[in-house]
């Protein structure tokens, strides 16, 4: 396994038109989570899933805002009507279940929303 | 107030020199906390968790004051290699369902001068 994989790496889309990203963790990971970064911010949180069940998401996610894990492997986070304050960097890290398990990142899908 | 703050830096240091970072959070229920280390462009990745009694790792030395809810990070001897930005991760209570999830801060930058 060679850890977190996002595709696609980076995505430039029209303002109104809906993106789509793909997320496959490490595959002994119950947790996925989902961040969103812009520049000089930290990661800021989504939303997690453990297995396929959704447990959080953040109030900061907008209703064009949905994620899926459909049967606990890989998830997709996609935007609906994309807006130029979409543009960031998407960030998707999985772990163990457990207080004390940290997350491991994948690259980041950027998107682009001219 | 934010759940998680840290002072963005950047701290510019010589080579050799200690230097140290506090990371403040709000939620005294908080159970977990790392720090993470993010090059430029690059994702976040684990640097060390940050246990009650304090914890070692080399040069880097992270502690806990629950009291006052803050985590701090020390860097010994600090390399030009350590140039960075550091981010504070807490465990705080999602408002949307109660459950928790890892915040981050917006992150410390280094600049190791050589």
């Amino acid at each position: 396994d060679t850890g977190v994989s996002q595709n696609p790496r980076h995505k430039i889309t029209k303002r109104g038109q809906n993106v789509t990203f793909r997320c496959d963790p490490i595959s002994e990971h119950n947790r996925l989570y989902w961040y969103r970064q812009t520049l000089g911010q930290g990661p800021e949180f989504l939303t997690y899933f453990q297995n396929e069940a959704q447990l959080e998401k953040s109030r900061l996610l907008s209703d064009r805002f949905s994620a899926e894990r459909p049967k606990g492997s890989f998830s997709t986070l996609e935007i609906q009507r994309t807006e130029q304050g979409d543009s960031a960097m998407y960030l998707c890290a999985s772990s163990l279940v457990g207080l004390d398990s940290p997350l491991h990142f994948g690259n980041g899908t950027r998107l682009t929303v001219t | 107030r934010k759940e998680v703050e840290q002072d963005p830096g950047p701290f510019n240091v010589p080579e050799g020199a200690t230097v140290a970072f506090n990371c403040t959070y709000s939620n005294s229920a908080s159970q977990s906390f790392f720090w993470y280390r993010q090059d430029c462009r690059k994702e976040p990745k684990l640097l060390m968790s940050v246990y009650s009694s304090g914890n070692e790792d080399g040069r880097f030395t992270a502690q806990l004051n629950r009291a006052s809810q803050y985590i701090s990070l020390l860097i010994r001897d600090s390399k030009l290699s350590d140039s960075a930005t550091y981010l504070c991760v807490v465990n705080i209570k999602g408002r949307v369902t109660g459950r928790r999830a890892l915040t981050f801060g917006s992150g410390t930058r280094l600049q190791v001068q050589p």
